[in-house]
Protein backbone atom coordinates (compact mmCIF):
# COMPACT_ATOMS: atom_id res chain seq x y z
CA UNK A 1 0.00 0.00 0.00
CA UNK A 2 1.71 2.86 -1.07
CA UNK A 3 -1.33 5.28 -0.65
CA UNK A 4 -1.54 8.66 1.00
CA UNK A 5 -5.65 8.81 2.01
CA UNK A 6 -6.48 12.08 2.68
CA UNK A 7 -10.34 12.94 3.69
CA UNK A 8 -12.43 14.94 2.42
CA UNK A 9 -11.83 15.68 -1.15
CA UNK A 10 -13.65 18.75 -0.88
CA UNK A 11 -14.99 21.42 2.28
CA UNK A 12 -16.73 24.24 2.60
CA UNK A 13 -16.95 26.44 5.64
CA UNK A 14 -18.27 29.04 6.81
CA UNK A 15 -16.45 31.30 9.03
CA UNK A 16 -17.68 30.25 12.38
CA UNK A 17 -17.23 26.71 12.01
CA UNK A 18 -15.12 24.13 12.85
CA UNK A 19 -13.94 21.40 10.54
CA UNK A 20 -11.19 18.95 10.42
CA UNK A 21 -9.34 17.58 7.65
CA UNK A 22 -8.07 13.84 8.07
CA UNK A 23 -4.81 12.08 6.27
CA UNK A 24 -4.01 8.33 7.03
CA UNK A 25 -0.87 6.47 5.48
CA UNK A 26 0.22 2.50 6.15
CA UNK A 27 3.63 2.79 4.42
CA UNK A 28 5.61 3.06 8.25
CA UNK A 29 6.46 6.45 7.45
CA UNK A 30 7.18 8.42 10.41
CA UNK A 31 7.15 11.75 8.86
CA UNK A 32 4.27 14.10 7.63
CA UNK A 33 3.14 17.09 6.71
CA UNK A 34 0.50 19.32 5.94
CA UNK A 35 1.08 21.90 3.04
CA UNK A 36 -1.45 24.59 1.55
CA UNK A 37 -1.35 25.17 -2.00
CA UNK A 38 -3.00 28.11 -4.25
CA UNK A 39 -3.79 27.60 -7.91
CA UNK A 40 -0.67 28.18 -10.11
CA UNK A 41 1.97 28.26 -6.90
CA UNK A 42 3.83 26.00 -5.22
CA UNK A 43 2.65 23.83 -1.66
CA UNK A 44 3.92 25.87 0.95
CA UNK A 45 4.70 23.87 4.15
CA UNK A 46 2.85 24.34 6.80
CA UNK A 47 3.54 21.82 9.58
CA UNK A 48 6.23 18.71 9.84
CA UNK A 49 5.50 16.07 12.40
CA UNK A 50 8.09 13.29 13.52
CA UNK A 51 8.14 10.60 15.14
CA UNK A 52 4.25 12.20 16.45
CA UNK A 53 5.73 15.03 17.67
CA UNK A 54 5.69 18.38 15.93
CA UNK A 55 9.16 19.28 14.29
CA UNK A 56 8.09 22.11 12.24
CA UNK A 57 5.80 24.64 12.41
CA UNK A 58 5.88 27.43 9.58
CA UNK A 59 4.68 30.17 11.27
CA UNK A 60 0.82 29.34 10.89
CA UNK A 61 -2.18 30.95 12.22
CA UNK A 62 -3.33 29.33 15.20
CA UNK A 63 -6.87 28.85 13.45
CA UNK A 64 -5.01 25.78 12.00
CA UNK A 65 -4.10 22.88 14.83
CA UNK A 66 -2.57 20.19 13.79
CA UNK A 67 -2.97 16.61 15.50
CA UNK A 68 -0.30 13.47 14.99
CA UNK A 69 -2.40 11.12 17.17
CA UNK A 70 -0.46 8.21 15.99
CA UNK A 71 2.41 7.43 13.51
CA UNK A 72 -0.28 6.21 10.76
CA UNK A 73 -2.85 9.86 11.02
CA UNK A 74 -2.59 13.02 10.77
CA UNK A 75 -5.72 15.38 11.65
CA UNK A 76 -5.61 19.44 10.80
CA UNK A 77 -8.16 21.29 12.51
CA UNK A 78 -9.57 24.69 11.42
CA UNK A 79 -11.44 26.85 13.35
CA UNK A 80 -12.01 30.47 12.69
CA UNK A 81 -11.35 30.67 9.14
CA UNK A 82 -10.53 33.40 7.00
CA UNK A 83 -12.00 33.64 2.87
CA UNK A 84 -8.14 33.59 1.93
CA UNK A 85 -7.14 30.28 3.51
CA UNK A 86 -9.33 28.90 0.81
CA UNK A 87 -6.68 26.49 -0.53
CA UNK A 88 -5.79 22.83 -1.95
CA UNK A 89 -4.42 21.13 1.88
CA UNK A 90 -1.58 18.26 1.04
CA UNK A 91 -0.81 15.56 3.05
CA UNK A 92 2.50 13.87 2.57
CA UNK A 93 4.54 11.27 4.23
CA UNK A 94 7.97 10.45 4.10
CA UNK A 95 10.19 7.48 5.05
CA UNK A 96 12.85 8.29 8.30
CA UNK A 97 14.36 4.96 8.44
CA UNK A 98 16.84 4.68 5.81
CA UNK A 99 17.05 6.61 2.42
CA UNK A 100 14.76 9.43 1.47
CA UNK A 101 13.80 7.50 -1.19
CA UNK A 102 10.32 9.76 -2.18
CA UNK A 103 7.47 11.91 -0.54
CA UNK A 104 3.89 10.15 -1.23
CA UNK A 105 1.22 12.77 -1.22
CA UNK A 106 -2.16 12.64 -0.76
CA UNK A 107 -5.03 14.18 -3.47
CA UNK A 108 -5.79 16.97 -1.29
CA UNK A 109 -8.54 18.76 0.67
CA UNK A 110 -10.23 21.58 -1.41
CA UNK A 111 -11.05 24.06 0.63
CA UNK A 112 -13.67 26.43 0.26
CA UNK A 113 -14.12 29.47 3.22
CA UNK A 114 -17.41 31.21 2.57
CA UNK B 1 17.77 27.28 5.11
CA UNK B 2 17.21 25.39 1.83
CA UNK B 3 16.29 27.28 -0.64
CA UNK B 4 15.34 26.12 -4.41
CA UNK B 5 15.09 28.25 -7.54
CA UNK B 6 13.06 27.71 -10.48
CA UNK B 7 13.41 30.74 -12.71
CA UNK B 8 10.70 29.25 -15.86
CA UNK B 9 7.75 30.23 -14.76
CA UNK B 10 6.36 28.74 -18.51
CA UNK B 11 7.94 26.36 -20.90
CA UNK B 12 6.49 25.17 -24.43
CA UNK B 13 7.49 21.81 -26.40
CA UNK B 14 6.17 20.36 -29.74
CA UNK B 15 5.43 16.57 -29.19
CA UNK B 16 8.09 14.47 -29.59
CA UNK B 17 10.63 17.04 -28.85
CA UNK B 18 12.97 17.38 -26.28
CA UNK B 19 12.62 19.98 -23.40
CA UNK B 20 14.85 21.20 -20.59
CA UNK B 21 13.60 22.54 -16.71
CA UNK B 22 16.36 24.33 -15.20
CA UNK B 23 16.39 24.40 -11.06
CA UNK B 24 18.98 25.73 -9.17
CA UNK B 25 18.65 25.21 -5.40
CA UNK B 26 21.25 26.34 -1.63
CA UNK B 27 21.69 24.22 0.98
CA UNK B 28 24.31 23.80 3.81
CA UNK B 29 24.15 20.26 4.10
CA UNK B 30 26.00 17.75 2.67
CA UNK B 31 23.36 14.83 2.82
CA UNK B 32 20.71 16.00 0.47
CA UNK B 33 18.08 14.52 -1.98
CA UNK B 34 16.92 16.62 -4.78
CA UNK B 35 13.47 15.88 -6.22
CA UNK B 36 11.50 16.75 -10.00
CA UNK B 37 7.52 16.43 -9.12
CA UNK B 38 5.15 16.42 -11.80
CA UNK B 39 1.84 17.66 -10.75
CA UNK B 40 -1.22 17.77 -13.52
CA UNK B 41 -4.60 19.24 -13.41
CA UNK B 42 -5.80 16.82 -11.57
CA UNK B 43 -3.16 18.17 -8.98
CA UNK B 44 -1.86 15.01 -7.92
CA UNK B 45 1.46 14.90 -7.18
CA UNK B 46 3.64 12.60 -8.75
CA UNK B 47 7.33 11.81 -8.47
CA UNK B 48 9.11 12.10 -11.58
CA UNK B 49 12.73 11.63 -10.49
CA UNK B 50 15.21 11.77 -7.53
CA UNK B 51 18.74 12.35 -7.25
CA UNK B 52 20.52 11.77 -4.27
CA UNK B 53 23.71 14.34 -3.91
CA UNK B 54 26.28 11.91 -3.00
CA UNK B 55 26.10 9.92 -6.51
CA UNK B 56 27.78 11.14 -9.60
CA UNK B 57 25.81 9.48 -11.66
CA UNK B 58 22.68 11.57 -13.39
CA UNK B 59 19.13 9.52 -12.52
CA UNK B 60 17.51 8.76 -15.49
CA UNK B 61 14.01 7.49 -15.48
CA UNK B 62 12.77 6.04 -19.42
CA UNK B 63 12.35 9.85 -21.25
CA UNK B 64 13.17 11.67 -17.68
CA UNK B 65 16.85 12.17 -16.65
CA UNK B 66 18.45 14.77 -15.05
CA UNK B 67 21.79 16.87 -15.02
CA UNK B 68 22.46 17.25 -11.68
CA UNK B 69 25.81 19.48 -11.09
CA UNK B 70 26.93 19.77 -7.63
CA UNK B 71 29.59 22.30 -7.10
CA UNK B 72 27.21 24.57 -9.39
CA UNK B 73 24.03 23.56 -7.21
CA UNK B 74 21.94 23.19 -10.27
CA UNK B 75 19.39 20.46 -11.14
CA UNK B 76 17.91 20.39 -14.87
CA UNK B 77 15.19 17.98 -16.01
CA UNK B 78 15.26 16.55 -19.44
CA UNK B 79 12.06 15.10 -21.00
CA UNK B 80 13.19 13.43 -24.23
CA UNK B 81 10.36 12.57 -26.57
CA UNK B 82 7.64 15.08 -24.76
CA UNK B 83 3.77 13.69 -25.22
CA UNK B 84 0.58 15.45 -24.32
CA UNK B 85 0.49 13.51 -20.84
CA UNK B 86 3.68 15.54 -19.82
CA UNK B 87 2.05 18.46 -20.04
CA UNK B 88 1.71 19.73 -16.31
CA UNK B 89 3.41 21.79 -13.49
CA UNK B 90 6.88 20.48 -12.40
CA UNK B 91 8.12 21.32 -9.03
CA UNK B 92 11.92 20.75 -8.41
CA UNK B 93 12.35 19.83 -4.76
CA UNK B 94 14.86 20.08 -2.21
CA UNK B 95 15.35 18.08 1.39
CA UNK B 96 18.57 16.78 3.61
CA UNK B 97 18.95 13.45 5.21
CA UNK B 98 19.53 15.53 8.85
CA UNK B 99 15.91 17.54 8.36
CA UNK B 100 12.04 17.33 7.79
CA UNK B 101 11.51 20.13 5.73
CA UNK B 102 10.68 19.36 1.83
CA UNK B 103 10.87 22.57 0.04
CA UNK B 104 9.96 23.39 -3.41
CA UNK B 105 11.16 25.46 -5.96
CA UNK B 106 7.57 28.25 -7.37
CA UNK B 107 7.63 25.77 -10.42
CA UNK B 108 7.39 25.49 -14.25
CA UNK B 109 3.87 25.08 -16.23
CA UNK B 110 4.77 23.09 -19.23
CA UNK B 111 2.65 23.49 -22.35
CA UNK B 112 3.04 20.11 -24.66
CA UNK B 113 1.62 21.42 -28.25
CA UNK B 114 1.00 18.81 -31.04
Amino acid sequence: DTEVTQTPKHLVMGMTNKKSLKCEQHMGHRAMYWYKQKAKKPPELMFVYSYEKLSINESVPSRFSPECPNSSLLNLHLHALQPEDSALYLCASFPLAGRRTEAFFGQGTRLTVV
Amino acid sequence: AQTVTQSQPEMSVQEAETVTLSCTYDTSESDYYLFWYKQPPSRQMILVIRQEAYKQQNATENRFSVNFQKAAKSFSLKISDSQLGDAAMYFCALTSNSGYALNFGKGTSLLVTP
